[in-house]
């Protein structure tokens, strides 16, 4: 069971908009930046949004990051296929360190 | 170029000891923090711990904390995971990669390749 709670699942059509939410606590995501993951098949992950917004060099703004209280959103604009990935969020938790939520598998359709 | 490359697949019997490798370029391998992560078959990311290498300053996940040991060599730039006596639940992919900002507001921004560990009797 992951600290952080994540749908299993998303899907949508190519061209098409998908978000992906991050639930947490006063204790993790309440509290401190999160971070996003892309890990696609067979690869290792990789950053995708660091401090609930920014995006590291090289990855292009059709991806985005928001955070409002215990929750975050990873959003994805104009889906290709080579966006099948899975998606994890990730952040600061007082207690027990560095928590993940359990990953999104993204299905373009 | 910043890069974490780590050691090969390992397949070993329960019981057994093993340590796998991260090696750090491109960047002041002894001043950032190098971090562990477990994914295990089907399931999510779990942060293992992270090591400071300049002074081998290590934080655990409280999950992980007594079984396994990170260490850190920085006359080699190189990190690594160890266990010493494996079990079949150890099975995963472990990734090493730079820790950027140990503790509130960090993120893990380099990621090696992965080095998958199967125990097996």
């Amino acid at each position: 069971q992951s600290v952080l709670t994540q749908p299993p699942s998303v899907s949508a059509a190519p061209g098409q908009k998908v978000t992906i939410s991050c639930s947490g606590s006063s204790s993790n995501v309440g509290a401190d930046f999160v971070s996003w993951y892309q890990q696609l098949p067979g690869a290792a992950p990789k950053l995708l949004i660091y401090e609930n917004n920014k995006r590291p060099s090289g990855i292009p703004d059709r991806f985005s990051g928001s955070k409002s209280g215990t929750s975050a959103t990873l959003g994805i604009t104009g889906l290709q296929p080579g966006d099948e990935a899975d998606y994890f969020c990730g952040t600061w938790d007082r207690s027990l360190g560095v928590v993940f939520g359990g990953g999104t598998k993204l299905t373009v359709l | 170029e910043v890069q974490a490359v780590q050691s090969g697949a390992e397949v070993k019997k329960p019981g057994e000891s093993l340590k796998i490798s991260c090696e750090g370029s491109g960047y002041s391998f002894s001043t950032n923090w190098i971090a562990w992560v477990r994914r295990m078959p089907g399931k999510g990311l779990e942060w293992v711990g992270t090591i400071y290498p300049s002074d081998s300053d290590t934080r655990y996940s409280p999950s992980f904390q007594g079984r396994v040991t990170i260490s850190a060599d920085k006359s080699i730039n190189t990190a690594y995971l160890q266990w010493s006596s494996l079990k079949v639940s150890d099975t995963a992919m472990y990734y090493c990669m730079r820790h950027f900002n140990y503790g509130s507001g960090g993120h893990f921004d380099y990621w090696g390749q992965g080095t998958p560990v199967t125990v097996s009797s």
